[in-house]
């Protein structure tokens, strides 16, 4: 079975600060995807990044940041310098392989505040 | 382009009585999916469909049925209302296999309140 938490339910910070999400799965595959998404007070989900289990490389984009470790199971999201509009719920996800169904963490909600 | 299209956006229904949800995509997506989201809980699936014809339960999938007569579409019923059935419900789709780095497409959800 697929397992994904995050043990964060709330996380509050002032504009600017760095904050980092955690997240930890469990999964008995070799070959997994996990992703992150963002889901604004508006209710949409937007996806923010996939990442397969074969790359462990950690990835940036603008002031977004990953740190995929196999060895702690675990895809954490840092935001630098965040904003505003950063305020949102986010989730981590977990599946076996492309194109199978999706595990959800249950979620992260996170206030930006000015 | 319109993705993934579900209606209605917003309804509240009575307890015990019946509706259909419809997710719609244009994207050739072979695999569909209805995931519901509670507070705390994330997304839980509640059934899913790798084809044309073919469907399967998923995590919750108890008080719900599901139909997809047509690749593009994804229909779930709900035949007997329930308060426990407050929920936003929420429609995916993907490639069976990983052509894209987006994997899956989400709609942008149903609120439905059962009174």
């Amino acid at each position: 079975a697929q397992k994904v938490t995050q043990a964060q339910t709330e996380i509050s910070v002032v504009e600017k600060e760095d904050v980092t999400l955690d997240c930890v799965y469990e999964t008995r595959d070799t070959t997994y995807y996990l992703f992150w998404y963002k889901q604004p007070p508006s209710g949409e989900l937007v996806f923010l990044i996939r990442r397969n289990s074969f790359d462990e490389q950690n990835e940036i984009s603008g002031r977004y940041s990953w740190n995929f470790q196999k060895s702690t199971s675990s895809f954490n999201f840092t935001i630098t310098a965040s904003q505003v509009v950063d305020s949102a719920v986010y989730f981590c996800a977990l599946t076996r392989n492309a194109g199978n169904m999706l595990t959800f963490g249950g979620g992260t909600r996170l206030m930006v505040k000015p | 382009n319109a993705g993934v299209t579900q209606t209605p956006k917003f309804r509240v229904l009575k307890t015990g009585q019946s509706m259909t949800l419809l997710c719609a995509q244009d994207m050739n997506h072979e695999y569909m999916y209805w995931y519901r989201q509670d507070p705390g809980m994330g997304l839980r699936l509640i059934h899913y469909s790798v084809g044309e014809g073919t469907t399967a339960k998923g995590e919750v999938p108890d008080g719900y049925n599901v139909s997809r007569l047509k690749k593009q579409n994804f229909l779930l019923g709900l035949e007997s209302a329930a308060p426990s059935q407050t929920s936003v419900y929420f429609c995916a789709s993907s490639y069976a296999q990983s052509t894209s780095n987006y994997g899956y497409t989400f709609g942008s959800g149903t609120r439905l309140t059962v009174v």
